[in-house]
């Protein structure tokens, strides 16, 4: 089983180019998120989607944007990028939002912004 | 609101001794608890969770937590602790009738032989 996905693993932009983060789960979850990592204060959810054709801000959407292209794919957009999103990216999804059902994590994408 | 505090950042403990690693939650509503293990350059991993029912909960490796609704705490635990746990670990919640889950700032287990 290849759970969740994510690419790419490692990218480098520079500051005010964009670029797009892909997510793919095959669990036939309903429920898909992005969070950043950064040093000393864990994850941060920067978007959800409880469900296909539904999108929701959460702690951190600023500079953010994504799209739930189906069920299966959940990708998140960076449309001008700064050093201040430079993080580890981590995608995940579960199968319900409010069921307290356990996420499954993708292994995440460096993200450098220089 | 929904908030977790993991109040130590490292926790050093010897091979074969317990180990403890904290967490103390807030939430408005009945709270949806778990625990979750990083390795270096991986995703997170599950662990164990709460939902209802008994206070103690087991999980995968050996690794149990107590939920205290007094104390507002999930401790994860482990009666005999090996290097090979040795990882970040991360306590968050969900609230009833919220979507996503909180993170704590995660607390580094180092177990040394």
């Amino acid at each position: 089983n290849a759970g969740v996905t994510q690419t790419p693993k490692f990218q480098v932009l520079k500051t005010g180019q964009s670029m797009t983060l892909q997510c793919a789960q095959d669990m036939n979850h309903n429920s898909m998120y992005w969070y950043r990592q950064d040093p000393g204060m864990g994850l941060r959810l920067i978007y959800y989607s409880a469900s296909e054709g539904t999108t929701d801000k959460g702690e951190v959407p600023n500079g953010y944007n994504v799209s739930r292209l189906n069920k299966r794919e959940f990708s998140l957009r960076l449309e001008s990028a700064a050093p201040s999103q430079t993080s580890v990216y981590f995608c995940a999804s579960s199968e319900g939002a409010f069921g307290g059902t356990e996420a499954f994590f993708g292994q995440g994408t460096r993200l450098t912004v220089v | 609101a929904q908030s977790v505090a993991q109040p130590e950042d490292q926790v050093n403990v010897a091979e074969g001794n317990p180990l403890t690693v904290k967490c103390t939650y807030s939430v408005s509503g009945n709270p949806y608890l778990f625990w979750y293990v990083q390795y270096p350059n991986r995703g997170l991993q599950f662990l164990l969770k709460y939902i209802t029912g008994d206070n103690l909960v087991k999980g995968s490796y050996g690794f149990e937590a107590e939920f205290n609704k007094s104390q507002t705490s999930f401790h994860l635990k482990k009666p005999s602790a090996l290097v090979s746990d040795s990882a970040l670990y991360f306590c968050a919640v969900r609230d009833t009738g919220r979507r996503a889950l909180t993170f704590g700032s995660g607390t580094r287990l180092q177990v040394q032989p």
